[in-house]
């Protein structure tokens, strides 16, 4: 079993749509937990920082459910700009970063 | 510019042959991680250090492998009789402990075996 899975996708969805990527973790003494984005051919970028109690960036929304070992991005009214593929990455407790292999999304006019 | 530099930015070699990255982390930046990428998946974790000390190399890599950090800041990756399946791109990002955990990736060697 992968350290960490994603759902490679790829969704396609119009513009103004919402999508939501789900993520899980296996290692529960996890202690830290990410989303990146990926533009193709481009180097991971942090995206934002995922907290126990779930935060919101602008459109973006992370939610982190410890018990069930799963975290989860909300995208809200989708960009053209949002096209990319988005990595869950998580800090292990031997502050490892292990990443996922990523959920490509595609947002279409 | 992220600020992490690595080196070569292609690097095409044939079976057999060793090969050398290397990468300078921003300054200041004590955590430095090896990353290999193949298309259509995300970084596979290789290695990563704290200042010179290596903490932990994923066991999944072969001792063909080797990564060095000598004095805390730059870092070089070797492979040795290098494989066709060692193809991908190689990754380095580096982090300031302690201030945040946003990695700053470099741009990343393009590893080609023929």
């Amino acid at each position: 079993r992968k350290e960490v899975e994603q759902d490679p996708g790829p969704f396609n969805v119009p513009e103004g749509a919402t999508v939501a990527f789900n993520c899980t973790y296996s290692n529960s003494a996890s202690q830290s937990f990410f989303w990146y984005r990926q533009d193709c051919r481009k180097e991971p970028k942090l995206l934002m920082s995922v907290y126990s109690s779930g935060n919101e960036d602008g459109r973006f929304t992370a939610q982190l459910n410890r018990a069930s070992q799963y975290i989860s991005l909300l995208i809200r009214d989708s960009k053209l700009s949002d096209s990319a593929t988005y990595l869950c990455v998580v800090r292990t407790n031997t502050d490892k970063l292990i990443f996922g292999t990523g959920t490509r999304l595609q947002v279409f006019p | 510019d992220t600020g992490v530099s690595q080196d070569p930015r292609h690097k095409i070699t044939k079976r057999g042959q060793n090969v050398t990255f290397r990468c300078d982390p921003i300054s200041e930046h004590n955590r430095l991680y090896w990353y290999r990428q193949t298309l259509g998946q995300g970084p596979e974790f290789l290695t990563y250090f704290q200042n010179e000390a290596q903490l932990e190399k994923s066991r999944l890599l072969s001792d063909r492998f080797s990564a060095e950090r000598p004095k805390g800041s730059f870092s070089t990756l070797e492979i040795q009789r290098t494989e066709q399946g060692d193809s991908a791109m190689y990754l380095c990002a580096t982090q300031r402990q302690g201030a945040g955990e946003k990695l700053f990736f470099g741009s990343g060697t393009q590893l080609s075996v023929l």
